[in-house]
């Protein structure tokens, strides 16, 4: 079975500052994990995916996400915040053996507010 | 421009009436979806489709249907609509499984539909 949880329902961060959004994932095999983002009114983006090659993944908009396997985490880091950054966040999780129904397991959603 | 495509944006029902949302995808993708989107619930799967002429319910399929008549096209339909499908809903659409795990999902704009 997989499951995944994101830590925090919002984060609130000033802009400049960094910004740190959780992740912890279940999977009873190896896992592909994703980050999408979705600003107001509007749809779901690809942020960044882990696909078993490096542990350290970088995305757009300068975000990236590191794959610790003895924590089942998957972090989604950017150095310094931007007022754009301001939207919800999606961790996702899927394998190819667990996944028999064809689709990826989402987190409940982080939201995250950049102040000036 | 290639991906995913909801009809309509925006909708007001009254309850009891009737309705279909389309999605359509040019990307020959074999997986399509649909989601609804609460506040504090994340994405939940309605129904799904791993091909044309096939679909299998998801974790709240309950008041919806769903038709796969020809591979691009994804439809889903409220017959009685009631106050408890306002929501938001994304269609979304990948490769088959092998693949889907290192692509993850394209997803439309959504549909914003308000039932009073």
């Amino acid at each position: 079975a997989q499951s995944v949880t994101q830590l925090d329902s919002h984060v609130s961060v000033s802009e400049g500052t960094p910004v740190l959004l959780r992740c912890n994932y279940s999977s009873s095999y190896s896992p592909s994990l994703f980050w999408y983002v979705q600003h107001p009114n509007k749809g779901l983006q690809l942020l960044l995916k882990y696909t078993s090659a490096a542990t350290l993944v970088k995305g757009i908009n300068g975000f990236e996400a590191e794959f610790k396997k003895s924590e089942t985490s998957f972090h989604l880091t950017k150095p310094s915040a931007h007022m754009s950054d301001a939207a919800e966040y999606f961790c996702v999780v899927g394998s190819v053996v667990g996944g028999s129904q064809g689709n990826l397991i989402f987190g409940k959603g982080t939201k995250l507010s950049v102040k000036p | 421009n290639a991906g995913v495509t909801q009809t309509p944006k925006f909708r007001v029902l009254k309850t009891g009436q009737s309705m279909t949302l389309l999605c359509a995808q040019d990307m020959n993708h074999e997986y399509m979806y649909w989601y609804r989107q609460d506040p504090g619930m994340g994405l939940r799967l309605i129904h799904y489709s791993v091909g044309e002429g096939t679909t299998a319910k998801g974790e709240v399929p309950d008041g919806y249907n769903v038709s796969r008549l020809k591979k691009q096209n994804f439809l889903l339909g409220l017959e009685s609509a009631a106050p408890s499908q306002t929501s938001v809903y994304f269609c979304a659409s990948s490769y088959s499984q092998g693949v889907l795990v290192r692509y993850g999902y394209t997803f439309g704009s959504g549909t914003r539909l308000t039932v009073v």
